[in-house]
Parts: structure tokens; C-alpha cells; sequence
């Protein structure tokens, strides 16, 4: 059974600067990653997808690694901002089944 | 990125009654939807995943006859809430993909929080 780990469960950072969220998963035959945010009490945003053939993915401020063979992925954010405090989710698609499993997220705060 | 919308983002309903969440992909043909449901400081939990025109795959120790899903067309998915009771109040959020096997991308509604009294 895949499990995705999230660490750490919160990070507070001043604004400004960089920072690396961590998830890794015990299962490592996935189609894909998956970042997402969530503020509190709405919906998921999608912010990167990594297939499981792909390296890294960027947008914008944001940088997604996955190595699969470790089982590990990161999101590196440059240049924090207090509009980018939210809940980080990872999740990823096993091989076996199109479902998602995620992790318990990292609660991110940035400090003016 | 495509859009997801669920309706109602919050109900409020008394103990014994029903409840119905849709969740509807607004410029995308969606051949399958997932609905989770998320406990306070937790993750996200897979209930079910549904294909258009066929029944829905429930995961293990989700009871299909409390949780009834309906995926009659390409752009709508309803998740009924049946003889709710307090121990159902969560967060419920769809997902919706524009194919299956995991490689593509999942897009997520606003998600409901459903407060049974």
C-alpha cells in the first residue's frame, strides 16, 4: 500500500526567503506527482505535475524535483510571500491504480 | 488549468436527511471523477471514483448505500449524502481528470463542508 510523507508538517519562514518542502512515498511504480495548495477550508489548486518520467517541473517561483528511484520529491518556492502561506498536499498516482494517495501536506506560513 | 466547480461550498442539515453534492468540469469532458473526503488536519481520503455511465468503484469501508454517486454525463458528478447523521459532517472535494490510467492531470472542486446537527 503506497504511503506519502510530508516533512515537516509546518514551516514558518520570513518573507523573502527560499524554502524546500519534502514528500516522499514508499511505492515507487507511480505514473505521476502531484503538488497541490490549499487554503483553509477550500478546494485544491494544482501547482505542478511531474510524470513519472520527467525530472523537474517549473512554474514561475516554484520547482518541483521528483527521483522516483528514492521514492522522494521536493518543492522548492524562491522569494517567499505571505500570499503563498497555505497547505502544501503531494500526491501521487500508483501504476496499479489511477487513484491518488496523498500526504498530510505542509502547513506553510510567511511572515511579513 | 481546467475548472472544477462543487456546489454547495457549505450545507448545514439535520440528522436523518439527505444531502446531494454536485461536481461539474465547466470546459472539459470528464470521463472520471473522484470523490474524496478530508478530516481536520488530515488528508485527503479516496471514497470513490466514478466513470460516466457506470457505477462507481467504492473504496474499502466506504458504505455504497450511505454514499450514493451518480455520474450520468461527461460534466456532472453527484455525491448524495443519505440519512445523514453528525459523524458525516467533513470536507468533501471531487476531482476530475480528463482520462484515466493516472497520467493525466487532476483538477479539484472548491469542495463542501457539510455540518449534520
Amino acid at each position: 500500500k503506497q504511503e506519502v510523507t510530508q516533512i515537516p508538517a509546518a514551516l514558518s519562514v520570513p518573507e523573502g526567503e527560499n524554502l524546500v518542502l519534502n514528500c516522499s512515498f514508499t511505492d515507487s511504480a507511480i505514473y505521476n506527482l502531484q503538488w497541490f495548495r490549499q487554503d483553509p477550508g477550500k478546494g485544491l489548486t494544482s501547482l505542478l505535475l511531474i510524470q513519472s518520467s520527467q525530472r523537474e517541473q517549473t512554474s514561475g517561483r516554484l520547482n518541483a524535483s521528483l527521483d522516483k528511484s528514492s521514492g522522494r520529491s521536493t518543492l522548492y518556492i524562491a522569494a517567499s510571500q505571505p500570499g503563498d502561506s497555505a497547505t502544501y498536499l503531494c500526491a501521487v498516482a500508483g501504476a496499479g491504480s489511477y487513484q491518488l494517495t496523498f500526504g498530510k501536506g505542509t502547513k506553510l506560513s510567511v511572515i511579513p | 488549468g481546467a475548472v472544477v466547480s462543487q456546489h454547495p461550498s457549505r450545507v448545514i442539515c439535520k440528522s436523518g436527511t439527505s444531502v446531494k453534492i454536485e461536481c461539474r468540469s465547466l470546459d472539459f469532458q470528464a470521463t472520471t471523477m473522484f470523490w474524496y473526503r478530508q478530516f481536520p488536519k488530515q488528508s485527503l481520503m479516496l471514497m470513490a471514483t466514478s466513470n460516466e455511465g457506470s457505477k462507481a468503484t467504492y473504496e474499502q469501508g466506504v458504505e455504497k448505500d450511505k454514499f450514493l454517486i451518480n455520474h450520468a454525463s461527461l460534466t456532472l458528478s453527484t455525491l448524495t449524502v443519505t440519512s445523514a447523521h453528525p459523524e458525516d459532517s467533513s470536507f468533501y472535494i471531487c476531482s476530475a481528470s480528463f482520462g484515466g490510467r493516472g497520467n493525466t492531470e487532476a483538477f479539484f472542486g472548491q469542495g463542501t463542508r457539510l455540518t449534520v446537527v
